[in-house]
Parts: structure tokens; C-alpha cells; sequence
């Protein structure tokens, strides 16, 4: 059975801290892995990673993919409070079908 | 201009009832989605609809009939709701996939509705 599990479920940092967050998966059919933040309402698309040791970056957020190991980790540097969600990882296996892990709680603290 | 809505926001109601909720799409996509969301948190595709045709239909039990009547609108019909289904049920749209080979489309969410069944 396809599985994407993200750690830690929870995290809680001071404005300014650096955090990583990580997703692990085992699924089938693997054509890419995506990071999502979702705040109150719906998922926004943060990156698309399709290759190994590539490091996409956007801002304070980036994100790089260990397909031999089967896992990701999204960074985020200088954190603000506007930073504080849930981080979604999901897996795309084509045919526009998304295996999404549980998510990380993000919460910073001034 | 929102892209994609969803109605109602809200929705509580007892057990046994019926309920539709609607999502629709402005952004001239070919693909709809529904997804439900737990209490976990885990984001669980339930159906995918591409110009009106079925092309992604998980296991869900068939209380549960999505009703394309064109490509910008995708309704999920529930029938004899259970405590279970209490959920957060999102729609979402993106390009037709087949037009591009086997790689991702941005998937555009909905705000999401959330369903309480009492």
C-alpha cells in the first residue's frame, strides 16, 4: 500500500529559528514528489521535485529530494510568524493522482 | 476572483440525510477533483472527473456520487450520511493531464467544506 509519512507531526519554534521538516514515502509508479502549505483553508503548491540532489528554493523555503532513499525535506530559514501552518507532502504517481502525507503542524511564536 | 469555490462552507446535519455540495472552477480547466480530509489531516483523493468523465474513482462507498453537468462543475452528492463521513471535503481543478504526457498539473484547491454529521 502506498505510504507517505512526514515528521515531525508537530513542531513549535521562536521567530527566527530554522526548521526542517521531512517526508518519507513508498509508493508506486513515483514521477514526483510535491510540498504543499495549507493555513486555514485550502493547499497552496510550494515546489515540485522530480530529481535527485537538485535543491529548488524559493525565498526562506526550499526543498530537495533523496530518491534512493525515498525521502524529502523542506527547509525554512529566518521563520516568521506568517510561516506557521500545515506543511503537506504528497507524492504524484501520474494520472494526476496525489498520495498525500498527514502533514506538519508548523506553529512560530514571536 | 476565486478559482475555485465550493458551497456551502459549512454544512452540519444528522445522520441518515442527503446532502450535495457543489464546487465550481473559473479557471478553464479540463480536470476536477474531490478530496476528503480526516481528522489526521490526511488529504485523500475520492474522485477525478476529466471533461465530464470519470477517470479517478477510489474506493468510496457509493453513498457517495460525483454529478459533472460540464467541465467547470463538479458536485458530490452524499446519500444516508454517516458519522464518519465528518470530514473536510475539498475540490480542486487542473489541466487536462493528457495533453502533456504523464507529468503534473498544479492542482488548484477549493477553500474546502466542512461536513459535521451529527
Amino acid at each position: 500500500e502506498d505510504k507517505v509519512v512526514q515528521s515531525p507531526l508537530s513542531l513549535v519554534v521562536h521567530e527566527g529559528d530554522t526548521v526542517t521538516l521531512n517526508c518519507s514515502y513508498e509508493v508506486t509508479n513515483f514521477r514526483s514528489l510535491l510540498w504543499y502549505k495549507q493555513e486555514k483553508k485550502a493547499p497552496t503548491f510550494l515546489f515540485m521535485l522530480t530529481s535527485s540532489g537538485i535543491e529548488k528554493k524559493s525565498g526562506r523555503l526550499s526543498s530537495i529530494l533523496d530518491k534512493k532513499e525515498l525521502f524529502s525535506i523542506l527547509n525554512i530559514t529566518a521563520t516568521q510568524t506568517g510561516d506557521s501552518a500545515v506543511y503537506l507532502c504528497a507524492v504524484f504517481k501520474g494520472a494526476q493522482k496525489l498520495v498525500f502525507g498527514q502533514g506538519t503542524r508548523l506553529t512560530i511564536n514571536p | 476572483d476565486t478559482a475555485v469555490s465550493q458551497t456551502p462552507k459549512y454544512l452540519v446535519t444528522q445522520m441518515g440525510n442527503d446532502k450535495s455540495i457543489k464546487c465550481e472552477q473559473n479557471l478553464g480547466h479540463d480536470t476536477m477533483y474531490w478530496y476528503k480530509q480526516d481528522s489526521k489531516k490526511f488529504l485523500k483523493i475520492m474522485f477525478s472527473y476529466n471533461n465530464k468523465e470519470l477517470i479517478i474513482n477510489e474506493t468510496v462507498p457509493n453513498r457517495f456520487s460525483p454529478k459533472s453537468p460540464d467541465k467547470a462543475h463538479l458536485n458530490l452528492h452524499i446519500n444516508s450520511l454517516e458519522l464518519g463521513d465528518s470530514a473536510v471535503y475539498f475540490c480542486a481543478s487542473s489541466q487536462d493531464l493528457r495533453t502533456r504526457g504523464d507529468f503534473y498539473n498544479e492542482q488548484f484547491f477549493g477553500p474546502g467544506t466542512r461536513l459535521t454529521v451529527l
